[in-house]
């Protein structure tokens, strides 16, 4: 079956600091590959995707690219900030439920402090 | 926009007490989904819809039912409460899009069983 898993929490960085969050998947299609953030009290929010290989996703200085030969969908951002402290999951859906489900990681808490 | 709607936001349960979660979207979407969320284990997957009348089992079924009368509704009932059904329960919707199936999130109903 489809697994993601992603590097453990938590992640503690100065503000301005470069963040990777590492995230690496198992599938038995050719799935679609999704971040999502949530805030402390949240739902979960959709931070970026990318849908097939080499894909780079992008959204509020964060990005991840698609990487089929590493299976692999890393979070980056060069230059963090306090209001970037969430947990952040990497997920990934495919054909065999039709796109219309996630298979989580076990989520990676980022704290940034002033 | 409503977007994704769950009640309650919390409630508590004693063990064997029977309750519903509603969920209720406004967006029109096909797919409605399930997830519960517990501390170091991610979001799993309950039960899945991929319209009305139809719903299928996720990772973690057992001790759930639902049902999908209509597409705006898609309630999660818990027949006979457990303590291991102690959790943050969220359900999500999105449309048909292959591949590129972006989730919408309710806020999350905390569920307590003593």
């Amino acid at each position: 079956g489809n697994s993601v898993t992603q590097m453990e929490g938590p992640v503690t960085l100065s503000e301005e600091a470069f963040l990777t969050i590492n995230c690496t998947y198992t599938a038995t299609g050719y799935p679609s590959l999704f971040w999502y953030v949530q805030y402390p009290g949240e739902g979960l929010q959709l931070l970026l995707k990318a849908t097939k290989a080499d894909d780079k996703g992008s959204n509020k200085g964060f990005e991840a690219t698609y990487r089929k030969e590493t299976t692999s969908f890393h979070l980056e951002k060069g230059s963090v900030q306090v209001s970037d402290s969430a947990v952040y999951f990497c997920a990934l859906s495919d054909r065999n439920s039709g796109y219309s489900t996630l298979t989580f990681g076990k989520g990676t808490m980022l704290l940034v402090s002033p | 926009n409503a977007g994704v709607t769950q009640t309650p936001k919390f409630q508590v349960l004693k063990t064997g007490q029977s309750m519903t979660l509603q969920c209720a979207q406004d967006m029109n979407h096909e797919y409605m989904s399930w997830y519960r969320q517990d501390p170091g284990m991610g979001l799993r997957l309950i039960h899945y819809s991929v319209g009305a009348g139809i719903t299928d089992q996720g990772e973690v079924p057992n001790g759930y039912n639902v049902s999908r009368s209509t597409t705006e509704d898609f309630p999660l009932r818990l027949l006979s409460a457990a303590p291991s059904q102690t959790s943050v329960y969220f359900c999500a919707s999105s449309y048909r899009a292959l591949g590129a199936n972006v989730l919408t999130f309710g806020a999350g109903s905390r569920l307590t069983v003593l």
